[in-house]
């Protein structure tokens, strides 16, 4: 199964900049998602990318696909101390049928007010 | 959101003691999941149900058991727990119709094996 994996592990920034993240998966799949995590609670869907899209945006989020690199990168503009979290992305396994996700590691983001 | 419910919230068991974890859910949703998490590994894929008469297993099925009892619940057991399995565990759905594999998550059972 393919996996995605978060870029860089972990980061720091203080409130208001920008905070870029990348993932970087192994396979062809029709889309990617990102998910985030606050400490110790369930994953919530952020956004989804289709393969066919090259970037989408839903709020102060900005995600971009480059399938020819096999690459996503998920933006979050002017953050917030509300932003502190761990963000994941997702590839459906296309070998279960696309029915299963595979989460990378995750880039646990923190925001300094 | 209290769409999918997870019980209990924390618990701690002794070494070869049988405890389950369940899973609710009002979505409506046919597939369900179970993962669990650890520092550093992300989320790893335990088993999984596409309806109540069909069970995976997952990346790392060794040591758990399912139970899928009605389309709203799904059980996660483990036999005889063991301290490695000491981690955070998540429930998820998704919708069969939907033309992605969006998944919506429970909060999570943290499960200490002493």
């Amino acid at each position: 199964s393919q996996q995605g994996e978060e870029d860089p592990q972990a980061l720091s920034i203080q409130e208001g900049e920008n905070a870029t993240m990348n993932c970087s998966y192994k396979t062809s799949i029709n889309n990617l998602q990102w998910y985030r995590q606050n400490s110790g609670r369930g994953l919530v869907h952020l956004i989804l990318i289709r393969s066919n899209e090259r970037e989408k945006h839903s709020g102060r989020l900005r995600v971009t696909l480059d399938t020819s690199k096999k690459s996503s990168s998920l933006l979050i503009t002017a953050s917030r101390a509300a932003d502190t979290a761990s963000y994941f992305c997702a590839t459906p396994d296309s070998g279960a049928g696309s029915y299963q996700l595979t989460f990378g590691k995750g880039t646990k983001l923190s925001v300094i007010p | 959101d209290a769409d999918v419910t997870q019980t209990p919230r924390n618990r701690i068991t002794k070494t070869g003691k049988r405890i389950m974890l369940e899973c609710s859910q009002t979505k409506g949703h046919d597939r369900m999941y179970w993962y669990r998490q650890d520092p550093g590994l992300g989320l790893r894929l335990i088993y999984y149900s596409f309806d109540v008469k069909d069970i995976n297993k997952g990346e790392i099925s060794d040591g758990y058991s399912v139970s899928r009892q009605a389309q709203a619940k799904f059980s996660l057991s483990l036999e005889s727990a063991i301290p490695n399995q000491t981690a955070l565990y998540f429930c998820a759905t998704s919708d069969p119709r939907g033309s992605t594999d969006t998944q919506y998550f429970g909060p999570g059972t943290r499960l200490t094996v002493l």
